[in-house]
């Protein structure tokens, strides 16, 4: 049962525009999420999380959007870069009940076209 | 700090030997994690430590993987027996678990090929 889904395999942006990755889940008790960034041959790596607390969290190019009642997260790049091109990993955890193990989505491959 | 840190990058063993992996994670970090990461899925959870003691071990597993922390420093995966489904790249993680900070540095993994 994947309580942690990415529902597009890929995704394909042209350089500048903006990306939209999806992340939905069905654990209604997650209360923390997170986005991993994962080049070819390296580990993921941290880019951004969420409290459930919140619906919104900026840093810099990226913004993640939390809606609880849907049960539904997105990541916003913008503006899109080719280096932004990687696999995209959507996490969730139950922070507030022991700070489980993250439970990772199945990714999404971004390509920014230039 | 050098990162989260795994040995060897890659592994290519025959079907029925027994492997081990090395993990040494970030020094000041008291959680080390174990993940697999299969074609096409996400990471997914084997166990965890904080310090020395593994606190939770998932039903992936089976009783041919045995995981170690001694001394809260590095930890060892072992796999006895591998078999062909094994064949994936074994991630590690640590982090810092203050009530506060989180977020998980991962290694660069091993890469497990059993022929």
């Amino acid at each position: 049962d994947q309580q942690v889904k990415q529902n597009s395999p890929s995704l394909s942006v042209q350089e500048g525009r903006i990306s939209i990755l999806n992340c939905d889940y069905t654990n209604s008790m997650f209360d923390y999420f997170l986005w991993y960034k994962k080049y070819p041959a390296e580990g993921p790596t941290f880019l951004i999380s969420i409290s459930s607390i919140k619906d919104k969290n900026e840093d810099g190019r990226f913004t993640v959007f939390l809606n609880k009642s849907a049960k539904h997260l997105s990541l916003h790049i913008v503006p899109s870069q080719p280096g932004d091109s990687a696999v995209y990993f959507c996490a969730a955890s139950l922070w507030n009940s022991g700070n489980t193990p993250l439970v990772f989505g199945k990714g999404t491959r971004l390509s920014v076209i230039a | 700090d050098t990162g989260v840190s795994q040995n060897p990058r890659h592994k290519i063993t025959k079907r029925g030997q027994n492997v081990t992996f090395r993990c040494d994670p970030i020094s000041e970090h008291n959680r080390l994690y174990w993940y697999r990461q299969t074609l096409g899925q996400g990471p997914e959870f084997l166990t965890y430590f904080q310090n020395e003691a593994q606190l939770e071990k998932s039903r992936l597993l089976s009783d041919r993987f045995s995981a170690e922390r001694p001394k809260g420093s590095f930890s060892t995966l072992e796999i006895q027996r591998t078999e062909q489904g094994d064949s994936a790249m074994y991630l590690c993680a640590s982090s810092f678990f203050s009530g506060t900070a989180y977020g998980y540095t991962f290694g660069s993994g091993t890469r497990l090929t059993v022929v």
